[in-house]
């Protein structure tokens, strides 16, 4: 087990409405991860908070937003919810430190179903 | 042109064989460059960071190349249990890159 937990486990939206997603950090991490992954596709990068601040993208619009608290935890938050949002949602956390590597550890994930 | 790119496989091989996959990458900038495997609707889980010099872990050997932009995995000795989808990943600038996935199917 890696340490990293995720809720809910699944979750069902209907299209236009919005959804929170939660992630706690492996304990001593400070960096965490967010990624989409559709059924047969490797995971897509979303974007990364490194001491609560955002520090990298991926192409995402901006209805999807995070956050991530003092503790290291994160949310992530998505708007107007869209069909093709259904998908497995990972969180990681990672220990950052100066030249890397940045091994990530992934939480157990969150299944989002729009309809 | 996508930043990782993977043959998605199946790898079809036999108990005791030895397999390789190969990823390549479009950015020769990139910082790091690990191998993940997943399970069938599980989370990926981190099987070994891959260093300039190479590096081996039991059964398993991860290259790169940095001059041809691709990284490789090498798995001795298959075992049932290494029937899994292997990611490549790789890092720069902040931003992960994943590949989609090479499929192992390890048979008796």
């Amino acid at each position: 087990e890696t340490g990293v937990t995720q809720s809910p486990t699944h979750l069902i939206k209907t299209r236009g409405q919005q959804v929170t997603l939660r992630c706690s950090s492996q304990s001593g991490h400070n960096t965490v991860s967010w990624y989409q992954q559709a059924l047969g596709q490797g995971p897509q990068f979303i974007f990364q908070y490194y001491r609560e601040e955002e520090n990298g993208r991926g192409n995402f619009p901006p209805r999807f937003s995070g956050l991530q608290f003092p503790n290291y935890s994160s949310e992530l938050n998505v708007n107007a919810l869209e069909l093709d949002d259904s998908a497995l949602y990972l969180c990681a956390s990672s220990l950052a430190v100066r030249g890397g590597p940045y091994e990530q550890y992934f939480g157990p994930g969150t299944r989002l179903t729009v309809t | 042109r996508k930043e990782v790119e993977q043959d998605p496989g199946p790898f079809n091989v036999p108990e005791g064989a030895t397999v390789a996959f190969n990823c390549t990458y479009s950015n020769s900038a990139s910082q790091s460059f690990f191998w993940y495997r997943q399970d069938c609707r599980k989370e990926p889980k981190l099987l070994m960071s891959v260093y300039s010099s190479g590096n081996e872990d039991g059964r398993f050997t991860a290259q790169l190349n940095r001059a041809s932009q691709y990284i490789s995995l090498l798995i001795r000795d298959s075992k049932l249990s290494d029937s899994a989808t292997y990611l490549c990943v790789v890092y720069n600038f902040n931003k992960f890159y994943f590949g989609s996935g090479t499929k192992l199917n390890v048979k008796p």
